[in-house]
Parts: structure tokens; sequence; C-alpha cells
């Protein structure tokens, strides 16, 4: 069964700072993986898509990579500011599924 | 062009009712999936439709049913509701099954009392 770690459960930074947020799958064989951005009470918002064969991928202030061997993906935010406060959620479609397997995601406060 | 688009957003129901969510999904869409989630959780998969047929169910009871219609919208029916259904309902889309983007509409708020 396929479980998706993500650490810290709460990131607080100053406007500004660069940051990394960190997510680990325990089942190497994905499809893809995706980063989404919740924001209190909504829907998820698609940030980046990695296929399983690519290594990162780029948008804006935020990139994504991806370690399929290790089990590890990264979402890193440069100069961070006050409207990225959001949850950040990662999950993975596994292989032969059809079901996205999200983790409890990373709660990130940017301060002023 | 418009999202993924659920209704209603708000719903307050009592223990042992019925609840129909609805969702239509970014034109051109053939895959609908439905996800739980709870309150400080990651959400949870509950179904995925493709071309108007099942193509996954999560670990859900059987009192947790879907469709998916003609034009591609779906409904997620819950019967004999229980306080541990309430949650943030989620709806979503892709072109695709396994290798698109899902892209969420933004929840019906079940509240069960």
């Amino acid at each position: 069964k396929q479980e998706v770690t993500q650490i810290p459960a709460a990131l607080s930074v100053p406007e500004g700072e660069n940051l990394v947020l960190n997510c680990s799958f325990t089942d190497s064989a994905i499809y893809n993986l995706q980063w989404f951005r919740q924001d209190p009470g909504k829907g998820l918002t698609s940030l980046l898509l990695i296929q399983s064969s690519q290594r990162e991928q780029t948008s804006g202030r935020l990139n994504a990579s991806l370690d399929k061997s290790s089990g590890r993906s990264t979402l890193y935010i440069a100069a961070s500011q006050p409207g990225d406060s959001a949850t950040y959620l990662c999950a993975v479609t596994g292989a032969g599924s059809y079901q996205l397997t999200f983790g409890k995601g990373t709660k990130l406060s940017v301060i002023p | 062009d418009a999202g993924v688009t659920q209704s209603p957003t708000h719903l307050i129901k009592t223990r042992g009712q019925h609840v129909t969510l609805r969702c239509s999904p970014i034109s051109g869409h053939k895959s609908v999936s439905w996800y739980q989630q709870v309150l400080g959780q990651g959400p949870q998969f509950i179904f995925q439709y493709y071309e108007k047929e099942e193509r996954g169910r999560g670990n859900f009871p059987d009192r947790f049913s879907a469709r998916q219609f003609p034009n591609y919208s779906s409904e997620l029916n819950v019967n004999a509701l229980l306080l541990g259904d309430s949650a943030l309902y989620l709806c979503a889309s892709s072109f695709g099954t396994e290798t698109y983007i899902q892209y969420f509409g933004a929840g019906t708020r079940l509240s069960v009392l």
C-alpha cells in the first residue's frame, strides 16, 4: 500500500526567504507525482506535475524535483511572499492504479 | 473556460439521511474522480470514472456510490449518513486517467449532525 509522508507538517518563514518542502513515498512504482496548493476551506490548485520519467519541473518561482528510486520529491519556493501562505500537498499516482495518494500536507506561513 | 464545478457548496444533513453531490468536469475532460478530505488530513480516494465506467474504487463502504452521465458530469451518493461522513468532498477531472493532471473543484462541505 502506497504511503506518502510530508515533512515538516508546518513551516513559518519570513518574507523573501527561499524554502524547501519535502515529500516521500514508499512505493517507487509511480506514474507521476503532483504538487497542489490548498487555501483554507478551499479546493486544490495544481502547481506542478512530474512524470515518472522526469527529474524536475519548473513554474515561475516554483521548482519540483523527483527522485523515484529513493521515493523522494522536493518543492522549492524562491523568494517567498505572504501570498504563498497555504497548505501544500503532494500526491502520487501509482502504476496500475487510477487514484492519487496524498500526504497530509505542509502548512506554510510566510510572515511579512 | 469554466473549471470543475461542484454543487452544492455547503450541505447540512442529519444522521441516517441520504445526500447527492454533483460535479461538472472541465469541457473535454472524460475522467472524474471523487475524494473525501477530513479536517487536517490529505484527501482520500473514493471513486474514479472514465468514459462512464467505474475505473477505480477506494476503501469506502457500500453506502457510497457514484455514476457518470453521458455528458461526463458525475454524482456521488451517500446513504445512511454517519457523523464521520462530515468532510469536504472534492471532485477532480482530467482528460484521461493515470498520466494527466487532475484539476479539482472547490468542493462540497458536508456537515452531518
